[in-house]
């Protein structure tokens, strides 16, 4: 399957302050995207993102909010901005990698903290 | 639009035991439809999916589930617990296969199995 590398793992962050996370993966992909799974909840998909276009945003969050960027087809970063202790959550980057026995796949995830 | 329901946020079984984990679905075309685990601080790893052909569904780790349109049901079961499948499970949905436009992960709530020796 797709080797997916997340960073940062985990960060504690201040309120206020904006953290950018980084999903790195080791072949191309058309479609990345982006979930935030709050504590003890489900996966919600924030965005879709495809290379050379502007990600595509879910229903209740805003690019102001949460930029991404997909400068080519291995490499994608969310920024949480202006974070609030609400922001806390896992937010993981996952990849369709097509009609192969994979589909989808995700990384490890980046455990964020706000205080 | 699509959605998934997991009946149980919790799970007990014990060791041996049969694990049976229920998922229903909606949704307005053929579904595509997938179960992963989740392991303590760790990310989502795919056990199985239907996508077309055979109903019932053989994953990793002895997991199987089956397809049944009739019920709208994707149930996940393993016939004996053990204490490495404690971990969440999520059953999840889409529209249209991998790799096409568009396409997109709907996931349910989540089910916490616990494996009591």
């Amino acid at each position: 399957s797709a080797v997916i590398s997340q960073k940062p793992s985990r960060d504690i962050c201040q309120r206020g302050t904006s953290l950018t996370i980084q999903c790195q993966v080791d072949s191309q992909v058309t479609m990345m995207f982006w979930y935030r799974q709050q504590p003890g909840q489900s996966l919600t998909l924030i965005a879709t993102a495809n290379q050379g276009s502007e990600a595509t945003y879910e229903s209740g969050f805003v690019i102001d909010k949460f930029p991404i960027s997909r400068p080519n087809l291995t490499f994608s970063t969310l920024t949480v901005s202006n974070m609030s202790p609400e922001d806390s959550s896992i937010y993981l980057c996952s990849v369709d990698r097509g009609s192969s026995n994979y589909g989808y796949t995700f990384g490890s995830g980046t455990r964020l903290t706000v205080v | 639009a699509q959605s998934v329901t997991q009946l149980g946020s919790h799970v007990s079984v014990s060791e041996g035991a049969l694990v049976l984990l229920r998922c229903n679905y909606s949704s307005s075309v053929p579904p595509y439809l997938f179960w992963y685990v989740q392991y303590p601080n760790q990310g989502l790893q795919l056990l199985l999916k239907y996508t077309t052909g055979a109903t019932l569904v053989k994953g990793i780790n002895g997991f199987e589930a089956e397809f049944k349109k009739s019920e709208t049901s994707f149930h996940l079961t393993k016939p004996s617990a053990h204490m490495s499948d404690a971990a969440e499970y999520f059953c999840a949905v889409s529209a249209s296969p991998p790799g096409a436009a568009g396409n997109k992960l709907t996931f349910g709530g989540g089910t916490r199995v616990l494996v009591k020796p």
